[in-house]
């Protein structure tokens, strides 16, 4: 596609349910990334791909989060057991091959309330 | 103490005005360096890359790299309201942590009329 598409763009669950975000890459791009932005945290690195592998996701808050990506596009992020501190805009990125080189083209986002 | 350190402001500045935004960082494996604008309820999208020390320019935007004082800044020149927007200086050390970004925490940049 012509950016990165995340759906939903806003979330809110209950404290205690499941949660899966998606992800949709621009096509062609073999890495991708998850951040998490929150209020007074910035953006935090939570896991990247590069394929369907997952050589990072030293991110990863807590064993409640996980993540995949299947045929090398889709990724879903699942967050297990939602807390308040969950909280936060959930973003994508993607990018041809190598971050530091070129850069991520990030999508809007999908913005998580528990309650 | 943040690997990436960025005073969030705000900052509000005339049109026309020249802005600077700058970080400073403590990891000394970080080599690339990047600078990204993010509008309200959108995405950040990257508005400068350079690799290791020196000065890159594109158009009003001139950004610069001081790795002896790890010092990050970026220059705005003729500012306009449209540059209203929250910028993260971000930092990569390349090799095998090429994978993920280190971010400043943002600062909110207001350009009044």
């Amino acid at each position: 596609g012509a950016g990165v598409s995340q759906s939903p763009s806003n979330k809110v669950t209950e404290k205690g349910k499941d949660v899966e975000l998606r992800c949709d890459p621009i096509s062609g791009h073999t890495a991708l990334y998850w951040y998490r932005q929150s209020l007074g945290q910035g953006l935090e690195f939570l896991i990247y791909f590069q394929g369907n592998s997952a050589p990072d996701k030293s991110g990863l808050p807590s064993d409640r989060f996980s993540a995949e990506r299947t045929g090398g596009s889709v990724s879903t992020l699942t967050i297990q057991r939602t807390q308040q501190e969950d909280s936060a805009v959930y973003l994508c990125a993607s990018s041809l091959i190598r971050t530091g080189e070129y850069g991520y083209t990030f999508g809007s986002g999908t913005r998580l309330t528990v309650v | 103490q943040k690997e990436v350190e960025q005073d969030p402001g705000p900052l509000s500045v005339p049109e026309g005005a020249i802005v600077s935004l700058n970080c400073t960082y403590s990891n000394s494996a970080f080599q690339y360096f990047m600078w990204y604008r993010q509008y309200s309820r959108k995405g950040p999208e990257l508005l400068m890359y350079t690799y290791s020390s020196g000065n890159k320019e594109d158009g009003r935007f001139t950004a610069q790299v001081d790795k002896s004082s790890k010092y990050i800044s970026l220059f705005i020149r003729d500012s306009q309201p449209s540059d209203s927007a929250t910028y993260l200086c971000a930092s990569n050390a390349g090799g095998t942590s090429y994978g993920k970004l280190t971010f400043g925490q943002g600062t909110i940049l207001t350009v009044h009329p």
